[in-house]
């Protein structure tokens, strides 16, 4: 059975452009969750999707946003890239909502803006 | 902004050895988890403990939480070289279920 897949692996984008992230959870989960990692520093929370409906927001400016397909597939969108954006970029899924049986993550993409 | 503070921020053992982190927070919590992450890689789910837990074990991992000092520990013995990763704490938010809160994490080396 696969895990949480994202693609691509890694990305190198220029400062201004826009960039779209993907992740497919786990067959049978429901929950998609973003996280933005920067080196040297623990995960912070992005998006939660639900059902396909957003369930929480972190603190990021609207430049994020992120939406779930019928098929529980996620995208994660950033406009306007600043080189701050520059981190991994984690998606972790989960059976429900509020992830009480732990998260499954995949293994990230490495955004790099220059 | 971060919940959870790790202790040490980075541990050098040799194998064999137990090695122990701790983990505070600061806000009512549903549950806490510990996650490994190698090599700035996805982070694996090690263990969940609900806040009405004291203390969980799973395989070489024992976990204890005190929410009356919101501080929990994670303790992993007989230490292996592979287990050689950053781990993170990550807090449950009662205010905002959705989301973990993670820590800085902690650093183990684990020499052979």
């Amino acid at each position: 059975d696969a895990g949480v897949t994202q693609s691509p692996t890694h990305l190198i984008k220029t400062r201004g452009q826009h960039v779209t992230l993907r992740c497919s959870p786990i067959s049978g989960h429901k929950s998609v969750s973003w996280y933005q990692q920067v080196l040297g520093q623990g995960p912070q929370f992005i998006f939660q999707y639900y059902e396909k409906e957003e369930r929480g927001r972190g603190n990021f400016p609207d430049r994020f946003s992120a939406r779930q397909f019928p098929n529980y597939s996620s995208e994660l969108n950033v406009n306007a890239l600043l080189l701050g954006d520059s981190a991994l970029y984690l998606c972790a899924s989960s059976s429900v909502g509020q992830g009480v049986d732990g998260y499954t993550f995949g293994s990230g993409t490495r955004l790099t803006v220059v | 902004s971060q919940q959870g503070e790790e202790d040490p921020q980075a541990l050098s053992i040799q194998e064999g050895e137990n090695a122990t982190m701790n983990c505070s927070y600061k806000t009512s919590i549903n549950n806490l988890q510990w996650y490994r992450q190698n090599s700035g890689r996805g982070l694996v789910h090690l263990i969940l403990i609900r806040s009405n837990e004291r203390e969980k074990h799973s395989g070489r991992l024992r976990v204890t939480l005190d929410t009356s000092k919101k501080s929990s520990s994670l303790l992993i013995t007989a230490s292996r070289a592979a287990d050689t990763a950053s781990y993170f704490c990550a807090t449950g938010d009662m205010e905002y279920g959705n989301k973990l809160v993670f820590g800085a994490g902690t650093i183990l080396r684990v020499k052979s």
